[in-house]
């Protein structure tokens, strides 16, 4: 069965302490491993999509990576307005829907 | 402009109610999805229209019912409401079911509670 476990659950850090979140992914012929972002009250907002392992995307302060098994978001001197909830959602071949994690919710304190 | 809007943000309605949630994009997508979010966080995809035809309709109560009456809009009806119903329901688009690329583009949800 097709699943995406992400951890951990909570993650604390103070403002410029880097750190990785994990997704890891289970999935027949994936076709794609991306990356959103919750903030309270709205809906995810697309971050990246990786589609082979070893593929890398950056934006500012995120970087995500890819391995046959996992994905890692990490994020290099976070600053509190990165504070959020981030989602990994994973697609197969086997259907067009995305199977999501639970997300990691990160809080970046000044 | 609001590329995927959906309304009402906030629902309270008593338990044996009908209630429906309206969904619009401007984006000139293909793809629409309702998505049910719960306390867990969780995303769970309840049904997919492209181009006003349904493709993806997840074991869901038959008490929901999605419409689209052009792929622009996407309303979701749900029948004698149960307390269990009671998540944030986010309303998505994607450009087709197949190019995901680009990520799908969400709603800002609405919350709905069942008392």
């Amino acid at each position: 069965e097709d699943q995406v476990t992400q951890s951990p659950e909570a993650l604390r850090l103070q403002e410029g302490e880097s750190s990785s979140l994990n997704c890891s992914y289970t999935v027949s012929g994936l076709r794609g491993l991306f990356w959103y972002r919750q903030d309270p009250g709205k809906g995810p907002e697309f971050l990246f999509t990786l589609y082979s392992a070893g593929e890398e995307k950056e934006k500012e302060r995120l970087k995500a990576t890819l391995t046959k098994k996992e994905s890692f978001l990490h994020i290099t001197a976070p600053k509190p307005e990165d504070s959020a909830t981030y989602l990994c959602a994973a697609r197969g071949e086997s259907n067009y829907q995305l199977i999501w994690g639970a997300g990691t919710k990160l809080i970046i304190k000044p | 402009d609001t590329a995927v809007s959906q309304t009402p943000k906030y629902l309270v309605t008593q338990m044996g109610n009908d209630k429906s949630i309206k969904c619009e994009q401007n984006l000139g997508h293909d793809t629409m999805y309702w998505y049910k979010q719960d306390s867990k966080k969780f995303l769970k995809i309840m049904f997919s229209y492209n181009n006003k035809e349904l493709i993806i309709n997840e074991t869901v109560p038959n008490r929901f019912s999605p419409k689209s009456p052009d792929k622009a809009h996407l309303n979701l009806h749900i029948n004698s409401l149960e307390l269990g119903d009671s998540a944030v329901y986010f309303c998505a688009s994607s450009p087709t079911q197949d190019r995901v690329t680009y990520g799908y583009t969400f709603g800002s949800g609405t919350r709905l509670t069942v008392v």
